[in-house]
């Protein structure tokens, strides 16, 4: 089962307020990955670490930021939010040695600016 | 980049027909991973084939992985309310395996009793 924590699992905020989602895994994972997940179904890569002090940016262009200070945390900080920044974001990480290539997610942080 | 697309985009089935999902890539696959997610949640990996040719299978859920690496599909079989989610696939870029997956839009499947 695995062991990857989202927080918080739904909010709702105002524009311009600053936000972190927060992602933490207890499986000693070095890849961490933050997808965002339209209404439509389809997942965006949008950061992605390979482990401390490494944050890349992913597939898709987002305002939000990432730090990697402590391989079990990967939190996603969005400075001033806005309506358009509106979706789901899910939390993932994978193990470098695992033959399976598995990514294990959290249950998603669920996004709505006003 | 590599794209994938699935098919159907939605599906709705009587409990206990069988039903096939598929996914083709736009450039080879060197994995492919099936995830299933159910509403508003995470995803919950499935599969993953890298091989050509390859089938796996999980109890009433079977994957293919076609000779040419660019399509995949998942059938299953005798279909129960509880399969009922999104199913996507996801392609590994050729990095190392698990990283950095590109996703299908996903197939939501609905199973009626």
């Amino acid at each position: 089962e695995a062991d990857i924590y989202q927080t918080p699992r739904y909010l709702v905020i105002g524009t311009g307020k600053k936000i972190t989602l927060e992602c933490s895994q207890t499986m000693g994972h070095d890849k961490m990955y933050w997808y965002q997940q339209d209404p439509g179904m389809e997942l965006h890569l949008i950061h992605y670490s390979y482990g401390v002090n490494s944050t890349e940016k992913g597939d898709l262009s987002s305002e939000s930021t990432v730090s990697r200070i402590r391989t079990e945390h990967f939190p996603l900080t969005l400075e001033s939010a806005r309506p358009s920044h509106t979706s789901q974001y899910l939390c993932a990480s994978s193990d470098t040695g695992t033959t399976t290539g598995e990514l294990f997610f959290g249950e998603g942080s669920r996004l709505t600016v006003l | 980049s590599q794209e994938l697309e699935q098919s159907p985009q939605s599906l709705i089935v009587q409990e206990g027909k069988n039903l096939t999902i598929n996914c083709t890539s736009s450039k080879t696959l060197y994995g492919l991973y099936w995830y299933k997610q159910k509403y508003g949640e995470g995803l919950i990996f499935l599969m993953m084939l890298q091989k050509g040719g390859e089938e796996k299978s999980h109890e009433k859920i079977t994957a293919k992985l076609d000779e040419k690496k660019q399509q995949s599909s998942l059938h299953i079989t005798a279909s129960q309310p509880s399969h009922a989610g999104i199913y996507l696939c996801g392609a590994d870029g050729g990095e190392t395996s698990g990283s950095r997956l590109t996703f299908g839009e996903g197939t939501q499947l609905t199973v009626n009793p």
